[in-house]
């Protein structure tokens, strides 16, 4: 049972325009979130981090927004990039559990020059 | 080298065949993963190694063995697989919360695109 869900596999958006990718999740329990870049043939890298005692954390371009009753994370990219297109993963963890990340699809981001 | 490095980027073996993947991490890290990435799935947790000691298995098959000779070096030891099994194997690493605080984040490697035939 996926507990981590990006229902969109892809999203196309013209460059200096806002980015939104969503994730959706099940488990109540999830309460440290993360967001991962992956460019063709190389490994994902860590973007952004979210705790859930926080609805919103921003870093330079990139902001994770944070709805705990909805079970849904989104993050924006403002302004996008050429070089931001890769794929995007949402990931969950439960703090104090150790180190277990949930990880969903991906959305393969596109953004057109 | 720095982060976390895979070897090989790229393997073809055959089903009656016995090889090995390899991760090292030059990041301090106490903790390392493997994940398995295939088509149109999310990145499925197969083994999590804290401080050397084995902690996740998750319910993967015996035809995939983990060996932690030690928190710097991961390796994946296959035998028997099958035409399924073929993925992207992605080595990560972390510090491992040893309070109840953040998780922090996983570092990844670029990954083995295993072909079996």
């Amino acid at each position: 049972d996926q507990q981590v869900k990006q229902n969109s596999p892809s999203l196309s958006v013209q460059e200096g325009r806002i980015s939104i990718l969503n994730c959706d999740y099940t488990n109540s329990m999830f309460d440290y979130f993360l967001w991962y870049k992956k460019y063709p043939a190389e490994g994902p890298t860590f973007l952004i981090s979210i705790s859930s005692i926080k609805d919103k954390n921003e870093d330079g371009r990139f902001t994770v927004f944070l709805n705990k009753s909805a079970k849904h994370l989104s993050l924006h990219i403002v302004p996008s990039q050429p070089g931001d297109s890769a794929v995007y993963f949402c990931a969950a963890s439960v703090r104090g559990t150790g180190n277990q990340f949930y990880f969903g699809t991906g959305t393969s981001l596109t953004v057109i020059p | 080298e720095t982060g976390v490095t895979q070897t090989p980027r790229h393997l073809v073996m055959g089903m009656t065949n016995k090889k090995s993947l390899k991760c090292e991490q030059h990041l301090g890290h106490n903790a390392m993963y493997w994940y398995k990435q295939s088509a149109k799935k999310p990145l499925e947790l197969m083994f999590v190694y804290n401080f050397k000691e084995q902690t996740e298995n998750n319910s993967v098959p015996s035809r995939f063995s983990p060996e932690c000779p030690n928190s710097s070096h991961l390796f994946l030891h296959l035998h028997t697989l099958q035409p399924e099994d073929s993925a992207l194997y992605l080595c990560a690493s972390s510090h491992y919360p040893l309070l109840a605080g953040d998780p922090g984040e996983a570092f990844f490697g670029q990954g083995t695109r295993l072909t079996v035939v």
